[in-house]
């Protein structure tokens, strides 16, 4: 079965600081995809990061990097310089390769406060 | 350019009636997936059609069916409607199938049965 856990339900964050989101998933595939979600009140889903299982080396996009340790089947989302519009869900999620769908986590609520 | 458009933004249901989504995808994207969301959980995949032709199902009563259309808008329909089917239905556009494209997210349709 393929699953994916994000055990905080709901973080808080100032401003400015460095925050750091858990996933850790679960499939027997050796050949996937790892992605960041984000999901604002509009409730669009926003494509925050994406990270290729076979590449060792850790995706980063701005102020958004990844910490992915493949043995241990875990991928976690660090923002740094939290910004107020950083504010909305987080979902963390994987699709295997030449496959059609996405794995989703339940989310971590992530709150920016001033 | 226009993005996903999901119509109708809301609807309220009663038990026991259909209902019809629809989804217009990104201007030459040719895949379109569908997800349901339940308030508090990430989103989980319904069906992903490609070239008019369903490409995955996921684990979904048979009340759910969905197609595509020539000009590669989608339709959801579900049928005989259950409390349960209150959630967030949330379409998926892509220029095809599989891990190597990337996915563009609507804002989706908040169905409430009631």
């Amino acid at each position: 079965a393929q699953t994916v856990t994000q055990s905080q339900p709901e973080m808080s964050v100032q401003e400015a600081e460095t925050v750091t989101l858990s996933c850790t998933y679960d499939t027997s595939e050796s050949n996937y995809y790892l992605f960041w979600y984000k999901q604002p009140p509009s409730r669009q889903m926003i494509l925050v990061i994406r990270q290729e299982a076979y590449k060792q080396q850790n995706a980063t996009e701005n102020r958004f990097s990844v910490n992915f340790q493949k043995a241990a089947k875990s991928f976690s989302l660090k923002i740094s310089d939290s910004q107020l519009g950083d504010t909305a869900m987080y979902f963390c999620a994987f699709m295997i390769t030449n496959f059609n769908k996405f794995y989703f986590g339940s989310g971590t609520k992530l709150n920016v406060k001033p | 350019d226009a993005g996903v458009t999901q119509s109708p933004t809301h609807l309220i249901k009663t038990r026991g009636q259909q209902v019809t989504l629809r989804c217009s995808p990104i201007s030459g994207h040719k895949s379109v997936s569908w997800y349901q969301q339940v308030l508090g959980q990430g989103p989980q995949f319904i069906f992903q059609y490609y070239e008019k032709e369903e490409r995955g199902r996921g684990n979904f009563p048979d009340r759910f069916s969905a197609r595509q259309f020539p000009n590669y808008s989608s339709e959801l329909n579900v049928n005989a409607l259950l409390l349960g089917d209150s959630a967030l239905y949330l379409c998926a556009s892509s220029l095809g199938s599989g891990t190597d494209y990337g996915y563009t997210f609507g804002s989706g349709t908040r169905l409430t049965v009631v």
